[in-house]
C-alpha cells in the first residue's frame, strides 16, 4: 500500500516563528519529494524539490529527508501571515520519475 | 495566459448527465494527469498519459474516461455524473526531461458539483 502520511493539522504558530511541517512514506524505494503549497479554492503550488539525504534551502524554506527513516520535513523560517495554507507533501513511488503519491496535506495558519 | 488552462472553472450539473472537463497546456509537457481532491481524502488520481498512444488508470477512474486529444490536451469526462462525483479536479503536467525534479505544475482546477 502506498502512502504518504501527514499531520492533517491545524498548525498554528506566532508570526515570526519557525513552522515546522512533517511527512513520512512508505515505498523506501522513492527518489523524489516534493512540498506543494495550496491556498483554500486554489492549485497546488511547487515549492521545494529534494532528492537527497540532508537539508536543501530555499529562502525562508528548508526541506530536509532521511531516507532510512523515511521522513521528510518542511521548515518556515520567519513565519508570515501570508504562509497560512494548507501544504502537500509529495513522494514518487514506482521507480525513477514514476508517479506522485499526495499526503492529505498539513493547514498551517499563522497569526499575526 | 495559464500555462495549464482548465475549463470550465465551475460547473453544476445534473445526475445522469454527461460531462466533459478539458485541460490543454502550453508547456510541451508529455506527461498528463487528472486528480480530484476532496476534503480529508487529498489529491486522488483518476487517470494519467505520458504520451498521446498512451492512457492509464489511476487509483479511482472507475466512473471516468479520458481522451488525450493531442500533446497538449487531455480531456476527462463523467459518462453518467453521480452526487459523489462532486468535487474539485485538477489537471496536472509534468516533463520527465527534467530528470528527479519533474514535479508537477497544476492547473486553476475545476469545481464540479453534481445535484
Amino acid at each position: 500500500q502506498k502512502e504518504v502520511e501527514q499531520n492533517s493539522g491545524p498548525l498554528s504558530v506566532p508570526e515570526g516563528a519557525i513552522a515546522s511541517l512533517n511527512c513520512t512514506y512508505s515505498d523506501r524505494g522513492s527518489q523524489s519529494f516534493f512540498w506543494y503549497r495550496q491556498y483554500s479554492g486554489k492549485s497546488p503550488e511547487l515549492i521545494m524539490f529534494i532528492y537527497s539525504n540532508g537539508d536543501k534551502e530555499d529562502g525562508r524554506f528548508t526541506a530536509q529527508l532521511n531516507k532510512a527513516s523515511q521522513y521528510v520535513s518542511l521548515l518556515i523560517r520567519d513565519s508570515q501571515p501570508s504562509d497560512s495554507a494548507t501544504y502537500l507533501c509529495a513522494v514518487s513511488y514506482g521507480g525513477s520519475q514514476g508517479n506522485l503519491i499526495f499526503g492529505k496535506g498539513t493547514k498551517l495558519s499563522v497569526k499575526p | 495566459d495559464a500555462d495549464v488552462t482548465q475549463t470550465p472553472r465551475n460547473r453544476i450539473t445534473k445526475t445522469g448527465k454527461r460531462i466533459m472537463l478539458e485541460c490543454s497546456q502550453t508547456k510541451g509537457h508529455d506527461r498528463m494527469y487528472w486528480y480530484r481532491q476532496d476534503p480529508g481524502l487529498g489529491l486522488r488520481l483518476i487517470y494519467y498519459s505520458f504520451d498521446v498512444k498512451d492512457i492509464n488508470k489511476g487509483e479511482i477512474s472507475d466512473g471516468y474516461s479520458v481522451s488525450r486529444q493531442a500533446q497538449a490536451k487531455f480531456s476527462l469526462s463523467l459518462e453518467s455524473a453521480i452526487p459523489n462525483q462532486t468535487a474539485l479536479y485538477f489537471c496536472a503536467t509534468s516533463d520527465p526531461n527534467r530528470g528527479a525534479n519533474y514535479g508537477y505544475t497544476f492547473g486553476s482546477g475545476t469545481r464540479l458539483t453534481v445535484v
